[in-house]
Order: C-alpha cells, then sequence, then structure tokens
C-alpha cells in the first residue's frame, strides 16, 4: 500500500527558504504518475503548488512560479520541495500527493504544519 | 478568491439528499475532468470522486457526481453524521494549474 510522509523544519524565518522532503513507501516514484504539494493555511482551502511527472517535466502554480522547485531523487524513493523567500502568507500545512492525473489526487500524505515567523 | 465556486455551507438532516455545485469557466471545468474531496477537521483530504462520476474502491454509491458544461455537482444520499467534513471540487485549468474550489462544510442536523 502507497504511503506519503512528509518531513521538514516546523519552523522558517521570513525571506528564508521553505524546504520539505516526501518520502514514498510502497511504490516507486520512477515508474509512473505525478508527484506533488498541496497546502491549506490556517482555516483556508487548498492550494496547489506544483507536480513533477516521473519522467522529469513539471508543472507549477503561476502564483508561486517564480519560487517553487520540486525535485526528485529516485534513489531514496523522495521527492522534495523548495520554496523561496517565504512570507506569513506562506504559513499553511503542507501535503504531499501523488496525481494519477493532473486532475486527480489519488493519495495524500498526512501534511506537516510549517510557520513562517522571526 | 477560488478559481471555482462552491457555496461555502449546506445543510441537511441525516437520511436526506444534499446536492454541492461547483462552477467554473471554459478554460477549465469546460475543458477537463473534475474530482472531488472529502475532508475531516485535522486530517489530509480523500479522493471521492475522479472524472466527474468515478468513485475510487471504497467509496459508497451514496457518492455521486456529474458534470455539465462549465459545472459539476456532487450529490450525497442517505446522508450520515459521519458526512459532516468539507468538500472540495477540483480540475485542471489551461493556465497549466489545478484549480480548487473554497471548499463547502456540510453540516448534518
Amino acid at each position: 500500500q502507497l504511503q506519503l510522509q512528509e518531513s521538514g523544519p516546523g519552523l522558517v524565518k521570513p525571506s528564508e527558504t521553505l524546504s520539505l522532503t516526501c518520502s514514498v513507501s510502497g511504490g516507486s516514484i520512477a515508474n509512473n504518475y505525478y508527484w506533488g504539494w498541496i497546502r491549506q493555511a490556517p482555516g483556508k482551502g487548498l492550494e496547489w503548488i506544483g507536480a513533477r511527472y516521473y519522467s522529469g517535466s513539471a508543472y507549477y502554480n503561476p502564483s508561486l512560479n517564480s519560487r517553487v522547485t520540486i525535485s526528485a531523487d529516485t534513489s531514496k524513493n523522495q521527492f522534495s520541495l523548495k520554496l523561496r523567500s517565504v512570507t506569513a502568507a506562506d504559513t499553511a500545512v503542507y501535503y504531499c500527493v501523488k496525481q494519477g492525473a493532473l486532475v486527480r489526487v489519488d493519495q495524500w500524505g498526512q501534511g506537516i504544519l510549517l510557520t513562517v515567523s522571526s | 478568491q477560488s478559481v471555482l465556486t462552491q457555496p461555502p455551507s449546506i445543510s441537511a438532516a441525516p437520511g436526506q439528499k444534499v446536492t454541492i455545485s461547483c462552477s467554473g469557466s471554459s478554460s477549465n471545468i469546460g475543458l477537463n475532468f473534475v474530482s472531488w474531496y472529502q475532508q475531516f477537521p485535522g486530517t489530509a483530504p480523500k479522493l471521492l470522486i475522479y472524472d466527474n462520476d468515478k468513485r475510487p474502491s471504497g467509496v459508497p454509491d451514496r457518492f455521486s457526481g456529474s458534470k455539465s458544461g462549465t459545472s459539476a455537482t456532487l450529490g450525497i444520499t442517505g446522508l450520515q453524521t459521519g458526512d459532516e467534513a468539507d468538500y472540495y471540487c477540483a480540475t485542471w485549468d489551461t493556465a497549466l494549474t489545478e484549480v480548487f474550489g473554497g471548499g463547502t462544510r456540510l453540516t448534518v442536523l
């Protein structure tokens, strides 16, 4: 059974770079599908950040595009999110996800709360 | 302001049927499949409906989805108190991004 688990610091200072990692078990990120990130600010709705296809091509939310990079380490079966120049508006629960297609999020990690504060 | 428009809240009695609407445009719902997600407080969302009207394994047939033009609808019959949750619609937009509705909180009175 496929499982996704986020890891990373719970606190990041404004203007710094947020780095999160998603460890995948029960399946390989190198075989197929899109692997991405979605976030949810406290008390708010869902916001798609971006996703990377197993072959390497990536799509990012245009509102975040200039600050986001999603990369993968197939040897560790992990993929990562980097979000640069963070502000308090980036405080949210971050979910790593598997997308069977760009229109469908099949599997979600449990989520990790990331707070941006000095 | 979400790209897809959903009612913020809806309520109904146990056993009743409800529908949750999701309105988009010709650049998103009008062109692509719609998915629906269910989220209980403090937990990750779960895929409820995909490709407009398909249910993943394990989702009861009390849940249904449909799409017409630039709108989609989630239907829930035989409401149970355990259905109280937030429901989100989503699809792909020609701006090359996944877009979500603002979410609908379902209360089962």
